[in-house]
């Protein structure tokens, strides 16, 4: 199996609480990314990395934010969370156009009451 | 107009049916994956290929790179192909992954 975890995986949290997301990868991998997966919207990028610091917005990126401060890890932020944070957030790594490989996270389930 | 298109979104079939899902992309790409994810699970790469035709078991992929298209093919389809099935292209400009929205199938006994 391709190294790559998600932390937690399932978590509920209240409104207005701050909730961070870990993942970590063990391939050494350049790109990594953050999605959130809704029912008729399919997988919508949040942000994503290039490399260690180098980050930059997905398409739905208002009240998130990220961290990679080292190749293996990055984190997601919901500074404060709203009900329409509920979702389930994916992670995926993949290589640069010299290797393209890709691996998934397997989801974490978040509900935000 | 967005850089991924799927088609189509939503399929059913008989058990044994010859399946086909379509994707046309806008974007220069590096490679180009398929995606399998089964209801509440995680999603897996099925393919991988930057040119031609690629098969595993009962399920084939091929690419026209000059066409910007791409098709998964699933042979004598059974119930437990039923999925969402992700066509992902790796873009050559940008190096990101960008997603289609996805094809549900169902495939009933």
């Amino acid at each position: 199996d391709a190294g790559i975890t998600q932390s937690p995986r399932h978590k509920v949290t209240e409104t207005g609480t701050p909730v961070t997301l870990r993942c970590h990868q063990t391939e050494n991998h350049r790109y990594m990314y953050w999605y959130r997966q809704d029912p008729g919207h399919g997988l919508r990028l949040i942000h994503y990395s290039y490399g260690v610091k180098d980050t930059d917005k997905g398409e739905v990126s208002d009240g998130y934010s990220v961290s990679r401060s080292k190749t293996e890890d990055f984190l997601l932020t919901l500074e404060s969370a709203t009900s329409s944070q509920t979702s389930v957030y994916f992670c995926a790594i993949s290589g640069d156009s010299r290797n393209t490989e890709a691996f998934f996270g397997q989801g974490t389930r978040l509900t935000v009451v | 107009k967005n850089e991924v298109e799927q088609s189509p979104q939503n399929l059913t079939a008989q058990e044994g049916e010859f399946i086909t899902i379509n994707c046309s992309y806008s974007v220069g790409i590096s490679a180009l994956h398929w995606l399998q994810q089964h209801p509440g699970g995680g999603i897996v790469s099925l393919f991988m290929l930057s040119s031609g035709k690629k098969k595993h078991g009962r399920l084939i992929a091929t690419i026209n790179i000059q066409e910007k298209h791409s098709s998964l093919h699933i042979t004598a389809s059974h119930p437990r192909d039923s999925a969402v099935y992700i066509c992902a292209p790796h873009s050559y400009n940008t190096d990101k992954l960008i997603f289609g929205t996805g094809t549900r199938l169902q495939v009933f006994p």
